[in-house]
């Protein structure tokens, strides 16, 4: 079973700064791995896929790389609305499934 | 433009069972893969399972599996999760994604993550 752990859990930075956000794995997953943002009270949202492609819509700040099994997300520089919590996400092959990780928050300092 | 629109909230009693709907638009509902995806509020993203409405085949993660059902009516396009013998516990609110996919994998779910989702549906478990 895959294991996906985040970190840090928290991150604390100001509008303007870079943010770079961790996501290991426990066995291989190649590039298949996703980031999402979920903002208060809302679904979450794709931001990455693949590791290192954007979905559609999403600004150009944000950036993802890595195989294997260490990934991060990469937010050149924060704007407001940037601050929210960020998951990762890789299909697992036993059991087959998806498994997420445990999240980071990333908040205002 | 894809969407994924649930039913509202639900507050059920202890033992009870419950239907959440996912109506879906924007796209071809046989095509692609759709998920739900649980999160007790304050925690993180749990997957429960998912169906390909094209043949309704089915997966369900180990920790779902006998306690959740999920099905599809592909004449109105809309995927269902139904939960049984309701606990305390299984308030939460509970999502459905399409999965976009980017490698089948015969005979498994495909690689692939969850590029639309539903706005999320609270469901309140209490005596």
């Amino acid at each position: 079973e895959i294991v996906l752990t985040q970190s840090p859990v928290t991150l604390s930075l100001s509008p303007g700064e870079r943010a770079t956000l961790s996501c290991r794995a426990s066995q291989s997953v190649s590039m298949y791995l996703a980031w999402y943002q979920q903002r208060p009270g809302q679904a979450p949202r794709l931001l990455i896929y693949d590791a290192s492609n954007r979905a559609a819509g999403i600004p150009a700040r944000f950036s993802g790389s890595g195989s294997g099994t260490d990934f991060s997300l990469t937010i050149s520089s924060l704007e407001p609305e940037d601050f929210a919590v960020y998951y990762c996400q890789v299909r697992t092959n036993w059991p087959p499934g998806y498994t997420f990780g445990q999240g980071t928050k990333l908040e205002i300092k | 433009e894809v969407q994924l629109v649930q039913s509202g909230a639900e507050v059920k009693k202890p033992g009870e069972s419950l239907k959440i709907s996912c109506e879906t638009s924007g796209y071809i509902f046989t095509n692609s893969w759709v998920a739900w995806v649980r999160q007790v509020p304050g925690k993180g993203l749990e997957w429960m399972g998912l169906i390909y409405p094209g043949d309704s085949d089915t997966t369900y993660s180990p920790s779902f599996r006998g306690q959740v059902t999920i099905s599809a009516d592909d004449s109105i396009g809309t995927a269902y999760l139904q939960l049984n013998s309701l606990k305390a516990s299984d308030s939460a609110i509970y999502y459905c994604a399409r999965l976009r996919f980017t490698v089948l994998v015969p005979r498994s779910v495909p690689y692939g993550s969850f590029d639309s989702w539903g706005q999320g549906t609270l469901v309140t478990v209490s005596s």
